[in-house]
């Protein structure tokens, strides 16, 4: 049972647009909410995350917008740059001594010029 | 070298071979991850070691077989795999505390391994 569910899975949007990539979990265990961005050849990195204590977080020209109610959390791209184009994870984590990770299935974005 | 590094970056091996990934954390960290990652799958963690025990095993077939020596290091041992078996392999570390909280994993870049 998959539990983050990430959407669109592939995503193309013009240089300066807003890409906006959703995700929904379903185990209210999860405290911590990563994003990942993952660029050919690479592994995974952090970009931004956010806790459940709060509705917005916010790095440059990325945001996280998280609805605890609802179980969705979303990321925003501001100002979408070619060197943005990559594949992005949501992922969320339980508390615990060490990480244990559920990621999405990944959304590959294309930003072009 | 910095970070996480992964050898070797790509593997082609036939279904009868023995190999084995590698990967070294060069942060200080004392948690150290196997993931396999598949086009359109999510990261399937497989393995996971904490001060070089193993506490996670997510169900994964015993052809393959890791191992912690210490917490710099951890392989992946391989033999008799399976076509359906090609992906990416991920390892990554991150720093364990009693909290569990604001601990990063940093990635390796993976190897690409290709069963025939």
């Amino acid at each position: 049972q998959q539990q983050v569910k990430q959407s669109p899975q592939s995503l193309i949007v013009q240089k300066g647009g807003i890409s906006i990539i959703n995700c929904a979990y379903e185990n209210t265990a999860f405290d911590y909410f990563p994003w990942y961005q993952q660029f050919p050849g690479k592994g995974p990195a952090l970009l931004i995350a956010i806790r459940p204590d709060v509705s917005e977080k916010k790095e440059g020209r990325f945001t996280i917008s998280f609805n605890k109610s609802a179980k969705q959390f979303s990321l925003h791209i501001m100002d979408s740059q070619p060197g943005d184009s990559a594949t992005y994870f949501c992922a969320a984590r339980r508390n615990g001594g060490y990480q244990k990770v559920t990621f999405g299935t990944g959304t590959k974005l294309q930003v072009i010029p | 070298e910095t970070g996480v590094t992964q050898t070797p970056r790509h593997l082609v091996m036939g279904m009868t071979n023995k190999k084995s990934l590698k990967c070294e954390q060069h942060l200080g960290h004392n948690a150290m991850y196997w993931y396999k990652q598949s086009a359109k799958k999510p990261l399937e963690l497989m393995f996971v070691y904490s001060l070089e025990e193993r506490v996670e095993n997510n169900s994964v077939p015993s052809r393959f077989s890791p191992e912690c020596p210490n917490s710099s290091h951890l392989f992946l041992h391989l033999h008799t795999l399976q076509p359906e078996d090609s992906a990416l392999y991920l390892c990554a570390s991150s720093q364990g505390s009693a909290s569990g909280r604001d601990n990063e994993q940093f990635f390796g870049p993976g190897t690409r391994l290709t069963v025939l």
